[in-house]
Order: C-alpha cells, then sequence, then structure tokens
C-alpha cells in the first residue's frame, strides 16, 4: 500500500465512448502526475500538477484530459480513444513537483481500447 | 535526445547475487532513481543516488558514477520474491525524471 489509490483496476472500452480514471492520494502530497507504461517501453509522463497547477504538458493528444480539482484528487478523462492507447496508466505523487523527491506510485489501471 | 539504458531482461538463482546495469545520456544531472515493480503492481522506490559511490541498504545497494553516466542496483541473497522489473530512472536539469524501459529479473530455484 503506497498512499495512492486508482480506479478502476481494469477498463475496457470501445473508441466511441467517454470514461474517467481516478487517482486519490492520502500522503499530504503536493504534486501529481500521469504516466503511460506500455510493455517494454520506458515510462512515458503525461501531465504534471504542481499545488493543483498544471505544469507539463508532454505533447498529449487531446482525447486525454486531465482535471485535478484540489491537490489530493486527479483525473484522467478519456474520449475517442485509439487501440494503441490501451496500456497501464499510472498516477503518482510527490511532496513536489521540480525538486530530488521520489515519486509514490499507485497500481496503475489497465485500459484496453477495442 | 535524453536516453536510459538498461538490460531488458536478467536471470538469476536463488541465494545468489544480481548486479542490473544502467547508463544514461541525460541534459544535466539531479540524480538516480531506482524503482522495483512487481507484475501487475505499483512501482516502489528503492534508492536515491546523487553522489558517486555505493549507497547499501539491506540486500540492496545502489552504485553511482557520473562522469561514467553509469549505475548499478546490486541485490544480495536473492529470494524469490525478488522476482520483479526494476526502473532506472535519472531526473534531469529540468528535475524531469527520463526513465529507462525496465529490466526483467527472473530468479529461479
Amino acid at each position: 500500500e503506497t498512499g495512492v489509490t486508482q480506479t478502476p483496476r481494469h477498463l475496457v472500452m470501445g473508441m466511441t465512448n467517454k470514461k474517467s480514471l481516478k487517482c486519490e492520494q492520502h500522503l499530504g502530497h503536493n504534486a501529481m502526475y500521469w504516466y503511460k507504461q506500455s510493455a517494454k517501453k520506458p515510462l512515458e509522463l503525461m501531465f504534471v500538477y504542481n499545488f493543483k497547477e498544471q505544469t507539463e504538458n508532454n505533447s498529449v493528444p487531446s482525447r486525454f484530459s486531465p482535471e485535478c480539482p484540489n491537490s489530493s484528487h486527479l483525473f484522467l478523462h478519456l474520449h475517442t480513444l485509439q487501440p494503441e492507447d490501451s496500456a497501464l496508466y499510472l498516477c503518482a505523487s510527490s511532496q513536489e513537483a521540480g525538486t530530488y523527491n521520489e515519486q509514490f506510485f499507485g497500481p496503475g489501471t489497465r485500459l484496453t481500447v477495442l | 535526445g535524453q536516453n536510459i539504458d538498461q538490460p531488458t531482461e536478467m536471470t538469476a538463482t536463488e541465494g545468489a547475487i544480481v548486479q542490473i546495469n544502467c547508463t544514461y545520456q541525460t541534459s544535466g544531472f539531479n540524480g538516480l532513481f531506482w524503482y522495483q515493480q512487481h507484475a501487475g503492481e505499483a512501482p516502489t522506490f528503492l534508492s536515491y543516488n546523487v553522489l558517486d559511490g555505493l549507497e547499501e541498504k539491506g540486500r540492496f545497494s545502489s552504485f553511482l558514477s557520473r562522469s561514467k553516466g553509469y549505475s548499478y542496483l546490486l541485490l544480495k541473497e536473492l529470494q524469490m520474491k525478488d522476482s520483479a522489473s526494476y526502473l532506472c530512472a535519472v531526473l534531469d536539469s529540468n528535475y524531469q525524471l527520463i526513465w529507462g524501459a525496465g529490466t526483467k529479473l527472473i530468479i529461479k530455484p
């Protein structure tokens, strides 16, 4: 148990569906992250929020839309995804972005796009 | 470009010692992390090195040579539960983590 939870753990969706991934951290951290993890590839940073402000968007397609209503919650809204978006989506948090603080990860959402 | 290299897969025997190497080329350096990730689970922090040398933490040790752009993770007295992927990541000059693709470690009895 890392103090970071993600729901759902598994998600299967069609290309025309709209769904949302949820992440919650119970560590009192101020930074939250979304990563995409594909088999045998490095973790890809998607978005970073620091003190609820988005500080990083690594050229992520607009079919992925993040939302950070407060420092403890992070959402990733999905719409009109493509099969190549199938991956493990990991949420992480740290004390503050832009520092050497270690990141704490959630267990991930395994997403399959049909 | 920025690059982190580590072996894709390694196999070792229970009770033995294994060394997982990581080489990096990044724009700046503010430290190197090792994480462990069991299949289907969250990556968990193992170590952070920012100065040259060896840091020991129980059965796990991590070494860094900044001049060579090189690190290794040393696992001693291997146990079956050590079967996992080991991720190397470097904090670049912008304090952004650059990740390797991970090394899958298989432990055999």
